[in-house]
């Protein structure tokens, strides 16, 4: 069973531009949420999805965005990029929408913004 | 505000030690504490506890909860350099359980 695949692995921007990263959850996972993690600041939760509908959303500012397809596999963009943006981002994808908090993590996306 | 603190931030031992890991918590609708293990990208799951369920083991790892002191333990026995790595500690938000409330993290290096 394949696990939680993300696109890209790596990339390097500049201020201003904006990304788009991608999230393909474990087959049969219909739940995908999103962190952020910082040296400063650890994981922190950007986003969750249910069957395409945002059912959370963390203390990001609104250059942070995303959303879910019908087959369960989610984007987030962040636009108008900020150093302070460079960050593994993570998404994880677990079974159902009330689970008790196992995830399954992807090997992430490293954003270097310069 | 939910709360998820872990203690200490970092920790070097020598292969064959014993180390104990804290994690604290504090969260309004407690449904279960998480830990995972981060090697070099993404975490891993290693336990979950719950209210009927307070002690974990997996070979030379275990885990406790104390629900009346808000706390958790995670034990390694008998280290090995392989168990370097940063360890996760985490519960479910109150609000929804899908949000994972994450302590910053111990960084533990084993040293040959």
């Amino acid at each position: 069973k394949a696990g939680v695949t993300q696109t890209p692995r790596y990339l390097i921007k500049t201020r201003g531009q904006q990304v788009t990263l991608s999230c393909s959850p474990i087959s049969g996972h219909r739940s995908v949420s999103w962190y952020q993690q910082t040296p400063g600041q650890g994981l922190q939760f950007l986003f969750e999805y249910f069957s395409e509908t945002q059912r959370n959303k963390g203390n990001f500012p609104g250059r942070f965005s995303g959303r879910q397809f019908s087959n369960s596999r989610s984007e987030m963009n962040v636009s108008t990029l900020e150093l302070g943006d460079s960050a593994l981002y993570l998404c994880a994808s677990s079974l159902s929408q009330t689970n008790t908090g196992e995830l399954f993590f992807g090997e992430g996306s490293r954003l270097t913004v310069l | 505000e939910d709360k998820v603190v872990q203690s200490p931030l970092s920790l070097v031992v020598h292969e064959g030690d014993t180390v104990t890991l804290n994690c604290s918590y504090e969260v309004t609708n407690f449904r279960s504490l998480l830990w995972y293990k981060q090697e070099k990208k993404a975490p891993t799951f290693l336990f979950m506890l719950t209210s009927s369920g307070i002690e974990k083991k997996s070979g030379r790892l275990s885990s406790i909860l104390d629900k009346k002191e808000l706390f958790s333990i995670l034990n390694i026995t008998a280290t090995q350099t392989g168990d370097s790595a940063v360890y996760l500690c985490a519960v479910p938000g109150s609000v929804t359980a899908g949000k994972l409330i994450f302590g910053q993290g111990t960084t533990l290096q084993v040293k040959p």
